[in-house]
C-alpha cells in the first residue's frame, strides 16, 4: 500500500512569493495534519483537517492556510513568504481524529527554501 | 498545554551495547506518547506508542519504551544497538482529553552507533 505522498519534494522560492504544497494521505485515512520542521528542531503543528473541516490550528500566522478535498487529499498554502519559512513541511495522515490513539503516518516532506 | 523535553542532543553508543534515549513530558490530563525515527532526507517513521496498560511498550526493530507516570518520562530503549539505528529520534505527546490529534514533539535526539 502506498504511504503518505507529498509533492513537490523540493522547492525554491523568493521572499514575498506564494507556495502551494500537496499531500495525499494513506488510502482510507480521513485526517490530515501539517507540520513545519525547521532544521535542527522538532516538527511544529500547523493544521489538522478531518472530513474537509479544520479541526486544529497551531500558532502560525494567517499567511498559512490549508484545505482538504473530498478525496481527503490536502493543500497547504503560504503567502508572502519570509526567509524564516524555510523548512521541511511534513504531512501526516491517520484513520480518525477525535480522541484517537492511532499514530499519525508521515510523508517524506517538502523541503522549502526561501532565497 | 502540552510539552516534551529530550534532554540530550546526541547519544553515542557502541554497536552491541544497550541504548537509552530520554524523554519527559507534560500534559494537563493523561498522555498518549509516541516515538518516531527520522533518517536523512526522510519523514518521520512511527516506532511505538503508549496508550494505557503495561508500562513497557514494545515496538518496531527491537525498540521498546518504558512509561513512568510519577517521573513523567517515556524513555526509548534497545538491548543491543545496531549501526543502522543511527538516526534522529523524536518523542511526541498528545493529551487524551483533546479531541484533535495534534502532536507536540521534543527537539529530537541524534543517536550515533559506532562499530
Amino acid at each position: 500500500d502506498a504511504g503518505v505522498t507529498q509533492s513537490p519534494t523540493h522547492l525554491i522560492k523568493t521572499r514575498g512569493q506564494h507556495v502551494t504544497l500537496r499531500c495525499s494521505p494513506i488510502s482510507g485515512h480521513k485526517s490530515v495534519s501539517w507540520y513545519q520542521q525547521v532544521l535542527g528542531q522538532g516538527p511544529q503543528f500547523i493544521f489538522q483537517y478531518y472530513e474537509k473541516e479544520e479541526r486544529g490550528r497551531g500558532n502560525f500566522p494567517d499567511r498559512f492556510s490549508a484545505r482538504q478535498f473530498p478525496n481527503y487529499s490536502s493543500e497547504l498554502n503560504v503567502n508572502a513568504l519570509l526567509l524564516g519559512d524555510s523548512a521541511l513541511y511534513l504531512c501526516a495522515s491517520s484513520l480518525v481524529t477525535d480522541y484517537s490513539n492511532q499514530p499519525q503516518h508521515f510523508g517524506d516532506g517538502t523541503r522549502l527554501s526561501i532565497l | 498545554a502540552q510539552s516534551v523535553a529530550q534532554p540530550e542532543d546526541q547519544v553515542n553508543v557502541a554497536e552491541g551495547n544497550p541504548l537509552t534515549v530520554k524523554c519527559t513530558y507534560s500534559v494537563s490530563g493523561n498522555p498518549y506518547l509516541f516515538w518516531y525515527v527520522q533518517y536523512p532526507n526522510r519523514g518521520l517513521q512511527f516506532l511505538l506508542k503508549y496508550i494505557t496498560g503495561d508500562n513497557l511498550v514494545k515496538g518496531s526493530y527491537g525498540f521498546e519504551a518504558e512509561f513512568n507516570k510519577s517521573q513523567t518520562s517515556f524513555h526509548l530503549k534497545k538491548p543491543s544497538a545496531l549501526v543502522s539505528d543511527s538516526a534522529l529520534y523524536f518523542c511526541a505527546v498528545r493529551d487524551i482529553n483533546n479531541a484533535g490529534n495534534m502532536l507536540t514533539f521534543g527537539g529530537g535526539t541524534r543517536l550515533m552507533v559506532k562499530p
